[in-house]
């Protein structure tokens, strides 16, 4: 079974809709993350997360929120989608007790279309 | 601009080639280099890291780090149909929360 898991694998919706992504890991690592990856721009970060207790901005969280539920999930919402929210989305864990660089294992992925 | 730069290519090259990758990048705190591959549909995943300036070997692999110019390189020789993929650098500060990554660069090799 894959480390990390990721539900839906695609989605299609309109705008205006309530969508929630879910992530869910079991690589017990504490770190999680949540990206969006469009053509031409790469992996940005949404939102993070060091510990259930512990939720973070990252450079692109407008328009989305998050819930750490438990050390395993992380859930991404899009509380109103719009088009411009058309993109692929990544889960993605980390372990700070398993090396400086902070090496990602990513989830594999989910296709988000808004129509 | 950018705190890190890579060119998206596409970038196609015959069975055999010899493939260069680059990224630049703006912030001289980096300390950490990676480079990611990623299959279509799939998540990336971690090739090579590198500590601070220098160059690391690993198979056909090898990356380098220039701090001074501020670019690394990723090189991978004989190249293989199996290599094509999006190769994503990605970098980090000392006792840095996040990675920044590159755009990504797309890569085919044709047999």
């Amino acid at each position: 079974d894959a480390d990390v898991t990721q539900t839906p694998r695609n989605r299609i919706t309109k705008t205006g809709k309530r969508i929630m992504l879910e992530c869910s890991q079991t690589k017990g690592h504490d770190r999680m993350y949540w990206y969006r990856q469009d053509p031409g721009l790469g992996l940005r970060l949404i939102y993070y997360s060091f510990d259930v207790k512990d939720i973070n901005k990252g450079e692109i969280s407008d328009g989305y929120s998050v819930s750490r539920q438990a050390q395993a999930k992380f859930s991404l919402s899009l509380e109103s989608a719009i088009p411009n929210q058309t993109a692929l989305y990544f889960c993605a864990t980390s372990d700070p007790t398993g090396g400086a660089y902070n090496e990602q294992f990513f989830g594999p992925g989910t296709r988000l279309t808004v129509l | 601009q950018k705190e890190v730069e890579q060119d998206p290519g596409p970038l196609s090259v015959p069975e055999g080639a010899i493939v260069s990758l680059n990224c630049t990048y703006s912030n001289s705190a980096f300390q950490y280099f990676m480079w990611y591959r990623q299959y279509s549909r799939k998540g990336p995943e971690l090739l090579m890291y590198t500590y601070s300036s220098g160059n690391k070997e690993d198979g056909r692999f090898t990356a380098q780090v220039d701090k001074s110019s501020k670019y690394i390189s990723l090189f991978i020789r004989d190249s293989q149909p199996s290599d094509s993929a999006t190769y994503l650098c990605a970098m980090s500060a000392q006792g840095a929360q996040k990675l920044v990554f590159g755009q990504g660069t797309r890569l085919t090799i044709n047999p």
